[in-house]
């Protein structure tokens, strides 16, 4: 039974650009949700997604966007890289939507130069 | 604005102790509260969920206590191994919210 795998695992892009993380939540979850971790520091909340519906959004820009498909996967864009931007950023998948346990992902880390 | 303090200083005990972690918090009532673990470079990983409505939950060496009028909760590890040495995270969540707490540095010395 495969986890929540998440891709790009590492990845480098310079101010500006824009980049897409893709998430696989663990088989039977119907829920996502991302988070930026800076080092540090707890994860942020980004966004959390269940039936390809945004349910609920953290303290983040317009910058960030993401969106979840039919099989329930999704992906989170970040357009117009900030220097701050640079951090792991951590998918997690739920059993339905409610505030349960969260299954993690190994997390993509951006760096942003 | 909602708020989760960890103890943010590194914890170290020694093999065999058990260790105590805090968490408080302030402004939210949450429907759950939540610990993750956390080893360098990975995704946490979940330990165990307390409802509002417990007070305590077990599971093998750990155990949760959920205090709502105080606002904190305490995980305990008994009998620790140097294999518990790793970050522990503290979790406030409702229907659409998470708030995770910056996370307490457990050591435990052999």
């Amino acid at each position: 039974d495969a986890g929540v795998t998440q891709s790009p695992t590492h990845l480098i892009k310079t101010r500006g650009q824009q980049v897409t993380l893709r998430c696989s939540p663990k088989s039977g979850h119907d829920t996502v949700s991302w988070y930026q971790q800076v080092l540090g520091q707890g994860p942020q909340f980004i966004f959390q997604y269940y039936e390809k519906e945004e349910r609920g959004r953290g303290n983040f820009p317009d910058r960030f966007s993401a969106r979840q498909f039919p099989n329930y996967s999704s992906e989170l864009n970040v357009n117009a890289l900030l220097l701050g931007d640079s951090a792991l950023y951590l998918c997690a998948s739920s059993p339905g939507e409610g505030g349960r346990e969260l299954f993690f992902g190994e997390g993509s880390r951006l760096t942003v130069l | 604005s909602q708020k989760i303090e960890q103890n943010s200083e590194a914890l170290n005990i020694q093999e065999g102790k058990t260790a105590t972690l805090t968490c408080n918090y302030t402004n939210y009532s949450p429907a759950y509260l939540q610990w993750y673990r956390q080893d360098p470079g990975r995704g946490p990983v979940f330990l165990l969920l307390i409802r509002e409505n417990e007070k305590e939950k077990r599971k093998e060496r750990l155990k949760v206590t959920f205090d709502t009028t105080l606002k904190q909760s305490l995980f305990h590890i008994t009998a620790s191994q140097p294999a518990d040495s790793a970050t522990y995270l503290c979790a406030l969540s409702g229907t659409y919210k998470y708030i995770f707490g910056t996370g307490t540095r457990l050591k435990v010395l052999a």
